[in-house]
């Protein structure tokens, strides 16, 4: 049971370059999350998923999209990557709402 | 709007001191609560959480926090520290069902154990 996966562990983008961070669970939850994390800002939702085929925005959005066709797997895309987008990145899932968030190792992100 | 205040940035402290690391929430409804711990370069790990009943609720580490609604406040505490316990600390409330049962993070507390 590897718990939340997520790869890379650090990329560095060029401006206006685009990526995909990958996010992988393997205990069936169906609650699954994108989060980032800025020095002394703590973690901020960007997007969030309720079930496959369900995502929904968070807190900061913008410059993000995500897909979730399996209840396994929620991706994040970068379309077109900014600085203010340097950060690190946390998937998490849990089994429903009101209930404890597990979270992946987190993916480094510089965008130069 | 919710809203978690962690006061201390850093905190250093001696191996085997006591600690006590500080969360205030604002929070419109009985909230849930959590502390997570970030050791360096890992994810998020839950340390402990109150969802209701027994306002002391102990963790995993020797850690333990007390939730006290009449200060808004769930304080980690732990008797003695180890110097693996250095690591970054977050209080957490939520999840709030109508936006996206989102967790609202403070900034984060980094504990520092000096030998």
């Amino acid at each position: 049971n590897a718990g939340v996966t997520q790869t890379p562990k650090f990329r560095i983008l060029k401006i206006g370059q685009s990526m995909t961070l990958q996010c992988t669970q393997d205990m069936n939850h169906n609650y699954m999350y994108w989060y980032r994390q800025d020095p002394g800002m703590g973690l901020k939702l960007i997007y969030y998923s309720v079930g496959a085929g369900i995502t929904d925005k968070g807190e900061v959005p913008n410059g993000y999209n995500v897909s979730r066709s399996t209840t396994e797997d929620f991706p994040l895309r970068l379309e077109l990557a900014a600085p203010s987008q340097t950060s690190v990145y946390f998937c998490a899932s849990s089994t429903r709402g009101r209930n404890e968030q597990f979270f992946g190792p987190g993916t480094r992100l510089t965008v130069l | 709007a919710q809203s978690v205040t962690q006061p201390d940035i850093h905190i250093t402290v001696s191996e085997g001191a006591s600690l006590e690391l500080r969360c205030n929430y604002s929070y419109g409804a009985t909230p849930y609560l959590f502390w997570y711990v970030q050791s360096p370069g890992q994810g998020l790990q839950l340390l402990l959480k109150y969802f209701s009943g027994d306002t002391l609720v102990q963790g995993i580490k020797g850690f333990e926090a007390e939730f006290k609604r009449s200060q808004s406040s769930f304080n980690l505490r732990k008797p003695s520290v180890h110097w693996s316990d250095a690591a970054e600390y977050f209080c957490a409330v939520g999840p709030l069902e109508n936006a996206g049962n989102m967790l609202t993070f403070g900034g984060g507390t980094r504990l520092m154990v000096k030998p």
